[in-house]
């Protein structure tokens, strides 16, 4: 069964200082693999995703991710974290057998970068 | 480009009632998706539609349905509603139609809760 993990609920960083938020990931075959963010009351917000190719994927608002297939780990980075970047962020895997809207995700990490 | 609107942002029931959300997808998009957001078991999918079809299904009762019209946009309704289907409900939207490496856009969502 696909299943993601996000080992961390909380993540404290200070200003300036880089971040990471960790994600794993069970899925069969090579799955498509997503982050959102989501602010308070809000939506989940599309940040990056990994289809194929770098393992390095630049997104939006500074943000990175790194595929790592042997390890199953997609973990979201950020060189130099903002106070702004404080939210609850969502790592999220699709199975390339299932439909485009069919998305497991993780539990969610809350980071919080404090100045 | 307008992004995915949900109607209406807040609702307040009674248990025993049903209610009906409404979600317009992206102008384009032809795939929607609904998630149920609680604290305590996350994000879960529900269902999907793709041409006023349904195209896939989680694993909700029988009282969680849903449509999508002819224009796209989908409705999901939730009939005698207990105090447990109190969330977040949010609904995305994607391209469809064989495009398979694009990502889901989420609307604001709608806060249901029920008393």
């Amino acid at each position: 069964a696909q299943s993601v993990a996000q080992p961390e609920d909380q993540v404290n960083v200070a200003e300036g200082n880089p971040l990471t938020v960790k994600c794993t990931y069970s899925v069969s075959g090579n799955p498509y693999l997503f982050w959102y963010v989501q602010y308070p009351n809000r939506g989940l917000q599309f940040l990056l995703k990994y289809i194929t190719g770098d393992n390095l994927v630049k997104g939006s608002y500074g943000f990175e991710a790194e595929f790592n297939k042997s390890q199953t780990s997609f973990h979201l980075k950020k060189p130099s974290a903002l106070v702004s970047d404080s939210a609850l962020y969502f790592c999220a895997v699709r199975d390339r057998g299932s439909t485009l809207g069919r998305l497991y995700f993780g539990r969610g990490t809350q980071l919080t970068v404090w100045p | 480009k307008a992004g995915v609107t949900q109607t209406p942002r807040y609702l307040i029931k009674t248990r025993g009632q049903q209610v009906t959300l409404s979600c317009s997808p992206i102008s384009g998009h032809r795939s929607v998706s609904w998630y149920q957001q609680t604290p305590g078991q996350g994000l879960q999918f529900l269902f999907e539609y793709f041409s006023e079809t349904q195209r896939n299904k989680g694993n909700f009762p029988g009282r969680f349905s849903g449509r999508q019209f002819s224009n796209s946009r989908s409705e999901m309704n939730v009939s005698t509603l207990e105090l447990g289907d109190s969330a977040l409900y949010l609904c995305a939207s994607s391209l469809g139609g064989g495009v398979i490496n694009t990502e889901a856009f989420f609307g604001q969502g709608t806060r249901l809760t029920v008393v």
